[in-house]
């Protein structure tokens, strides 16, 4: 069975500081890992990544992931109180090559 | 541009009644989900469909039916709806270059 899970569930911080999420996952026929923000309403996609030791970067959020650990880490520098949500990561994989499942998020919020 | 189309926005059922959840997508995308996301957790898959005539179940496909026609519709059906299915409903399609899932607005049920 597909599992993805994701560390850790909740998060408090200040203004300034970095955080560094985790995902580690186990899919059937993995083919790359997908990264999500959700506010209010339906999230919203920040990266995919397929190679291992590659990293994306978007501004302060940059992303990285280990195929032969089967693990991601999401990080965020200089977080601002814009960045509270709930952070997802998803892997694609599945036997059609079409199974998108969605950890169950963490939850980062940042205080002024 | 409308992009993910899901109606209704909201319904209200009673147990055993039965109701189709409408998704439409122009985008073109092979790739279609369903999610639910009850409070506070994050999306569990229902169903998803890596194009017109292939549909697969996810991981919670109990109580849920589909059907994929064509590329542009996946429509969600409740046979017999229970109050465990009370939750806000996502439909989504997928961008298999980019990665990018692109979420329709949500539809909130609530079974009584």
């Amino acid at each position: 069975e597909d599992k993805v899970v994701q560390s850790p569930l909740s998060l408090v911080v200040h203004e300034g500081d970095t955080v560094t999420l985790n995902c580690s996952y186990e899919v059937t026929n993995f083919r790359s890992l997908l990264w999500y923000k959700q506010e209010k309403k339906a999230p919203t996609f920040l990266f995919m990544l397929t190679s291992s030791g590659i990293e994306k970067k978007s501004g302060r959020l940059s992303s990285i992931l280990d195929k032969k650990e089967l693990f991601s880490i999401l990080n965020i520098t200089a977080t601002q109180t814009g960045d509270s949500a709930v952070y997802l990561c998803a892997p694609l994989g599945g036997t059609s090559y079409g199974k998108l499942t969605f950890g169950q998020g963490t939850i980062l919020t940042v205080h002024p | 541009n409308a992009g993910v189309t899901q109606t209704p926005k909201f319904r209200i059922l009673k147990i055993g009644q039965s109701m189709t959840l409408q998704c439409t997508q122009d985008m073109n995308h092979n790739y279609m989900y369903w999610y639910r996301q009850d409070p506070g957790m994050g999306l569990k898959l229902i169903y998803y469909s890596v194009g017109a005539g292939i549909t697969d179940k996810g991981e919670v496909p109990n109580g849920y039916n589909v059907s994929r026609s064509t590329t542009e519709d996946f429509p969600l059906r409740l046979e017999l709806a229970a109050p465990s299915q009370t939750s806000v409903y996502f439909c989504a399609s997928n961008n298999r270059d980019t990665g990018e899932l692109f979420f329709g607005e949500g539809s909130r049920l609530t079974v009584l």
